[in-house]
């Protein structure tokens, strides 16, 4: 079975940092991108970004409202994606999903709450 | 690229059909178009990819069209379970964008 499951979400004040996980299991983890949605609560979903996998050399791209703030990276002997968040403002709070697509199967994570406040 | 969907809100009835637009701010290259239904309090669910595949395990009631910078999903009956939130996604250039969503609504 795939799953994905996200980890990390928390309180944090405004300026402050914070790592979410992506763990990944039940498919070839190190052979997919991984993307990064976000969504406030009762508003649309916002993409924040992407990791290729390591034959497109880890690429990473960025949502203009968190690039210089966050950076994807990823662990593939641990199956596992991280978003490095610092800088944070209020207006990052939100639900924060990791996604793949393998084909025509796209599997997402049950979203990391993470609160920016003081 | 700027997604903008139409309507905002959509109400209908169980049975009928639902038509959701999705207009692009330049063309979206490659076919890269997605929809997506959501729900509350759940993730979002891919319901389309390269504009008029259908993903894994979603019902042939749902169908993708159009190119270029206008996209449109089809519901062709509504069963209760398509009251929702849509939302198209291109894919084609980065950053990625989603449009704003459309409420499906009894």
């Amino acid at each position: 079975e795939v799953q994905l499951v996200e980890s990390g979400g928390d309180l944090v004040q405004p300026g402050g940092s914070l790592k979410l996980s992506c763990a990944a299991s039940g498919f070839t983890f190190s052979g997919s991108a991984v993307y990064w949605v976000r969504q406030a609560s009762g508003k649309g979903l916002e993409w924040v970004g992407r990791i290729r996998s390591k034959a497109n050399t880890y690429a990473t791209a960025y949502a203009a409202s968190v690039k210089g703030r966050f950076t994807l990276s990823r662990d593939d002997s641990k199956n596992t994606a991280y978003l490095q968040m610092s800088s944070l403002k209020t207006e990052d709070t939100a639900v924060y999903y990791c996604a793949t697509r393998t084909g025509a199967t796209e599997y997402w994570g049950q979203g990391a709450l993470v609160t920016v406040s003081s | 690229i700027v997604l903008t969907q139409s309507p905002g809100t959509l109400s209908l009835s169980p049975g009928e059909r639902a038509t959701l637009s999705c207009r692009a701010s330049q063309s979206v290259s490659s076919s890269y178009l997605a929809w997506y239904q959501q729900k509350p309090g759940q993730a979002p669910r891919l319901l389309i990819y390269g504009v008029s595949s259908r993903a894994t395990g979603i019902p042939d009631r749902f169908s993708g069209s159009g190119s270029g910078t206008d996209f449109t999903l089809t519901i062709s009956r509504l069963e209760p379970e398509d009251f929702a939130v849509y939302y198209c996604q291109q894919y084609t250039t980065s950053p990625w964008t989603f449009g704003q969503g459309t409420k499906v609504e009894i």
